[in-house]
């Protein structure tokens, strides 16, 4: 079965710091791999998402992603935390292209300090 | 990106009413919706995956009788919790599929919290 885990249910960071948030996941077919950020009392927003083709994904906000799949990891960077990215971030794997179900990571939650 | 809205944002309850949420894709058809639970500070646990036109299909452990799911058309998606207790409290979070040529991604609403007192 698919699945996905985070590393670190914590990140803290200092503003300007790098931001590394870890995922590692677990398919027996190629995936589709994503990530998601959840502000407070708010839904998730779509970061960024690996389909096919380049390993290096960019997303909103300054953040990327790379596939690497001899370590079946998709890691989440910044190259510099601004206050405003304190959320709580999601890596995410679909299971099944036909339906788009998608298994969540346990999610950590990312601390900016000033 | 695409729009999805829930409604109500909040709601709070008796014990052993109803309540609808209503899960909206503002800009796009969506044949598909899911309805997803939130626990505090837990991840997302699916529920149900909602497909216009047919009946919802249920995660295990999830009771069809008690989450009612209707997908009456390409842009609407209702979750009725039925003789909400105590335990339904949570934060109920849908996603519409957007599949076009170029893409197929799940679009998030922003979430609602239901209390049931």
């Amino acid at each position: 079965a698919q699945s996905v885990t985070q590393l670190g249910s914590h990140v803290s960071v200092s503003e300007g710091a790098l931001v590394l948030l870890r995922c590692n996941y677990s398919s027996s077919v190629p995936p589709y791999l994503f990530w998601y950020v959840q502000y407070p009392n708010q839904g998730l927003q779509l970061l960024l998402k690996y389909t096919t083709g380049a390993t290096l994904v960019k997303g909103i906000n300054g953040f990327e992603a790379e596939f690497k799949k001899s370590e079946t990891s998709f890691h989440l960077t910044k190259p510099s935390a601004h206050m405003s990215d304190a959320a709580e971030y999601f890596c995410a794997l679909v299971t099944n292209t036909g339906f788009q179900k998608l298994v969540f990571g346990t999610g950590t939650r990312l601390l900016v300090s000033p | 990106g695409a729009v999805v809205s829930q409604h109500p944002s909040w709601v709070i309850c008796k014990s052993g009413t109803s309540v609808k949420i209503e899960c909206r894709s503002l800009d796009f058809q969506a044949t598909t919706m899911f309805w997803y639970r939130q626990f505090p500070k837990q991840s997302l646990m699916l529920m149900a995956t909602s497909n216009e036109g047919s009946k919802a299909t249920y995660e295990q452990g999830v009771e069809k009788d008690k989450f009612l799911i209707n997908h009456a058309s390409l842009t609407l998606s209702t979750l009725t919790v039925t003789s909400a207790h105590p335990e339904d409290s949570s934060f109920y979070i849908c996603s519409a599929r957007d599949r076009g040529v170029f893409t197929d991604t799940q679009y998030f609403g922003p979430g609602t919290r239901l209390t049931v007192l």
